[in-house]
């Protein structure tokens, strides 16, 4: 089954705590993105990645960091998590730039 | 970073009714995508457009690539009680990844 497997789904932490939410796909896609979710302000995208070892900033990568060693993973790493970075975030993963973007189910995130 | 304006913010119909929605954007973009998203999971692509002026349909939600490439709608036809959810419009502008979403559309459908 076509998957985008993000973890974890929920997690409570502690400002400055590092932390890293993984994101794993089945699909041999090239494209993955990070977004947030935010009440009154829909998914902004954080970083996304065209292909392994090739990453760029989206619109809000402050205070994210990401890498993609290999094809199917794409973590999310929060260096020094603060409490304006609690939010749902969301993976996602597409075979090409037109093609259908698959979205995991989502990981909620609370700074505290 | 680039706004989508969504609108409208959230709709209350009856069941049977017939339900439009648009977005709009100050920059021309290459892609239309509109989305639907049930609480607690992630968004679902409903219809993709890809060409000025197209106009795509698939069951009940028809949608259209407005013609100055800066807009797009959606309608959805003889709305039903699992219609609820929140749609989002997204664009793409070049031939990147970067992927705007607009804010959202809270649709809920009364039995």
């Amino acid at each position: 089954e076509a998957q985008v497997t993000q973890n974890p789904r929920y997690l409570i932490t502690v400002t400055g705590k590092k932390l890293t939410v993984t994101c794993s796909q089945n699909m041999n896609h090239e494209y993955m993105s990070w977004y947030r979710q935010d009440p009154g302000l829909g998914l902004r995208q954080i970083y996304y990645s065209m292909n392994v070892e090739v990453t760029d900033k989206g619109d809000v990568p402050e205070g994210y960091k990401v890498s993609r060693k290999e094809k199917r993973n794409f973590p999310l790493i929060l260096e020094s998590p603060s409490p304006n970075q609690t939010s749902l975030y969301f993976c996602a993963s597409s075979s090409g730039v037109g093609n259908t973007i698959y979205f995991g189910e989502g990981s909620w995130l609370t700074v505290v | 970073g680039q706004q989508l304006n969504q609108s409208p913010q959230s709709m209350f119909i009856q069941e049977g009714e017939d339900v439009s929605m648009n977005c709009t954007s100050s920059s021309i973009f290459n892609t239309w995508l509109w989305y639907k998203q049930d609480p607690g999971e992630g968004p679902v692509l409903l219809i993709a457009l890809y060409k000025a002026g197209e106009l795509t349909s698939n069951g009940r939600l028809t949608a259209q690539f407005g013609i100055t490439r800066k807009d797009s709608f959606l309608n959805i036809s003889a709305s039903i009680p699992s219609d609820v959810g929140i749609y989002f419009c997204a664009g793409r502008e070049g031939s990147n990844y970067k992927l705007t979403f607009g804010k959202g559309t809270l649709l809920t459908v009364n039995p």
